[in-house]
């Protein structure tokens, strides 16, 4: 089975550095994926962490640990557009296909 | 194109009612996910299709129903649903189902059972 854990809310200022955590437990590892997802609207695909370290793209970057079961998602330079859910989810494999689950996420406001 | 359209945006219906919703996707995917959405909660997978075969089907009840007509189409079909059905629906795809692939999400069909 798969548990993801992630804080549900955060604060943080305009134009400053957020770090977003998500541990999980997992029963094999096939990548960790962040979305982003408005309210009311479709989530949006971020990044997709298979090897551990942290991949850059622009002012998004993830971070994997394998051997800790961790990752965590840096917004730098926030805009009040970042204010959002964000998501993270383990691919399970299984029948041949492989299924997302997601964590509860984290809601991001960003404040002036 | 990196589009996944879904139809309606809005549905309202009542117990007795029987409806469908639209999903459709030309990125030539070949897998197709329905998940369900309660309001603050992460998405739930109900159904997953790769190649056009339904591969997954998460204990959903009946009363939804999935179809696959063709590798750019699917649909869920609603029938005798109740109030606690109402939610967001999601459709998303992706690549393939053999390999995580990102999935690309539709903007979801918001329903509410009367």
């Amino acid at each position: 089975g798969q548990n993801i854990d992630q804080p549900t809310e955060m604060t943080a200022t305009e134009g400053a550095i957020v770090q977003i955590n998500c541990t999980y437990q997992t029963s094999g590892f096939n990548g960790l994926f962040w979305y982003q997802q408005h309210a009311g609207e479709a989530p949006t695909f971020l990044s997709y962490n298979v090897l551990d370290g942290l991949e850059e793209k622009g002012r998004f970057s993830s971070f994997l640990s394998r051997s800790k079961g961790y990752s965590y998602l840096l917004l730098k330079e926030l805009q009040m557009k970042d204010s959002a859910s964000y998501l993270c989810a383990v691919p399970d494999s299984g029948a041949g296909s492989y299924q997302l689950t997601f964590g509860k996420g984290t809601k991001l406001s960003v404040i002036p | 194109d990196t589009e996944v359209t879904q139809t309606p945006k809005h549905l309202v219906m009542g117990m007795t009612n029987k409806k469908s919703l639209k999903c459709e996707q030309h990125m030539g995917h070949r897998a197709m996910y329905w998940y369900k959405q309660k309001a603050k909660k992460p998405p739930e997978l109900m159904f997953v299709y790769s190649y056009e075969k339904l591969s997954i089907n998460e204990s959903v009840p009946s009363r939804f129903s999935p179809e696959c007509p063709n590798s750019s189409l699917l649909n869920l079909h609603l029938h005798a649903l109740q109030p606690e059905d109402s939610a967001l629906y999601l459709c998303a795809s992706s690549q393939g189902s053999g390999t995580p692939y990102e999935q690309y999400f539709g903007p979801g069909t918001r329903l509410t059972v009367t």
